[in-house]
């Protein structure tokens, strides 16, 4: 088990831009989750694939997307980004819902 | 819609102390409760996952219970040492059901600051 990796650890972007975030899930586990956490906040759902399929989204626009690969890694993509998208965005991965996540050490997102 | 409030917001305690917070939710619509320990520049770590009412799980010196009729859940930590120190999330896993495993709707979380 190599647990959750996440890329980059922080990104500076500039407002309007598009931004790939990638998470590498641990072995085994296809269901992945994407949570956002702004300052002083719970992490907040964003969306989650189960077999490389989205299958649950939280209150999120259109330009929040993702992807989810056979090889257990995953990637978030913000189109547009705006300064309010700053936060620490945070890649989860689960094989059963009766275990606890595996959750990444996160990316810091700045948008300027 | 699943609301977690978390309390206290932040917490100072001696090495030594013990000490417990709590997590609180409207609804028992929900398939299970999770406690996770997150320090500093780490990731989030679970510590317990919880489904059925008058759960309790211990883990070491954490131990963790569960009340879906009252709506809460207490996590005690006895004797606590500085390493310890962590921001404690507590979050509802809605119940989904079939293959979809569903979200996590977390609490703002309690920070814990454990001084030697």
């Amino acid at each position: 088990e190599t647990g959750v990796t996440q890329s980059p650890t922080h990104l500076i972007k500039t407002r309007g831009q598009q931004v790939t975030l990638r998470c590498s899930s641990q072995s085994g586990h296809n269901t992945v989750s994407w949570y956002q956490q702004a300052l002083g906040q719970g992490p907040q759902f964003i969306f989650q694939y189960y077999r490389e399929e989205e299958n649950g989204r939280g209150n999120f626009p259109p330009r929040f997307s993702g992807l989810q690969f056979p090889n257990y890694s995953s990637e978030l993509n913000v189109n547009a980004l705006e300064l309010d998208d700053s936060a620490l965005y945070l890649c989860a991965s689960s094989f059963d819902r009766t275990y606890g996540y595996t959750f990444g050490s996160g990316t810091r997102l700045t948008v300027v | 819609i699943l609301n977690v409030e978390q309390s206290p917001q932040s917490l100072h305690v001696q090495e030594g102390d013990s000490t417990n917070f709590t997590c609180s939710f409207p609804s028992s619509n929900f398939y299970a409760l999770h406690w996770y320990r997150w320090e500093t520049a780490k990731s989030p770590e679970a510590l317990f996952v919880m489904t059925l009412n008058g759960d309790e799980k211990k883990k070491g010196r954490i131990s963790a219970t569960l009340n879906t009729k009252e709506g809460y859940s207490y996590l005690y930590i006895k004797g606590s040492q500085p390493e310890d120190s962590a921001t404690y999330l507590c979050a509802l896993l809605n119940d989904a059901g079939g293959t979809s495993y569903g979200k996590l709707t977390f609490g703002q979380g309690t920070i814990l600051t454990v001084h030697p």
